[in-house]
């Protein structure tokens, strides 16, 4: 079966740097992506590997190796509204996307 | 703005009537989703459509039914609603292919089932 694998929360400090990991186990790969949820919220979009490396978007970043079907979200300088769940998703062989249950993330001030 | 609106955002029913969850996006997105969100469960997806006339299961397609008639709208339809399809209902749309992860989400439509 296909599998997505997060850890269900995490709790950091504001101003510091928190590291969500996320492994899993598909049907084939054309893509990780992770999306942020704030509480009562739609999920939006917050970036996409397909190639092993890692990925620089302002606070944000992205890893991923793809031979140990491995993710994870880098978040720096923490803010209060960084607050939310996380959520990991894989695009398998049949351009279905699978999701993790994702990481609910506390900052505390 | 374009922008994807999910209608209504809160609606309780009883076991065994029909509900319609309505989608609609501006966007003139190709591909359109229905996932359900349920806790300690990652989105799972109900149905989808690659464009107009195209409808295709999802996961956890049973019980529930969809049709595209035109590009903006893909209404989600619980023929005859269970307490198992409590849940909160996210509609998603995306630009390009099939192999687009990027999805713009609707605000959610939470259903509860008595």
């Amino acid at each position: 079966g296909q599998n997505i694998d997060q850890p269900t929360e995490m709790t950091a400090t504001e101003g510091a740097i928190v590291q969500i990991n996320c492994t899993y186990q598909t049907s084939g790969f054309n893509g990780l992506f992770w999306y942020q949820q704030h509480a009562g919220e739609a999920p939006t979009f917050l970036s996409y590997n397909v190639l092993d490396g890692l990925e620089e978007k302002g606070r944000f970043s992205s890893f991923l190796s793809r031979s140990k079907g491995y993710s994870y979200l880098l978040l720096k300088e923490l803010q209060m509204k960084d607050s939310a769940s996380y959520l990991c998703a894989v695009m398998d062989s049949n351009y279905q996307l699978i999701w993790g249950a994702g990481t609910k993330l506390i900052i505390k001030p | 703005d374009a922008e994807i609106t999910q209608s209504p955002r809160h609606k309780i029913t009883e076991t065994g009537r029909q509900v319609t969850l309505a989608c609609h996006q501006t966007w003139n997105h190709n591909n359109m989703f229905w996932y359900r969100q349920d806790l300690g469960h990652g989105l799972r997806l109900i149905h989808y459509s690659y464009g107009v006339q195209d409808t295709n299961k999802g996961e956890v397609s049973d019980g529930y039914s969809v049709s595209r008639s035109n590009t903006e709208d893909l209404p989600l339809t619980l023929e005859s609603a269970a307490s198992s399809q409590t849940s909160v209902y996210f509609c998603a749309s995306s630009e390009g292919g099939r192999d687009t992860g990027e999805l713009f989400f609707g605000e959610g439509s939470r259903l509860t089932v008595l």
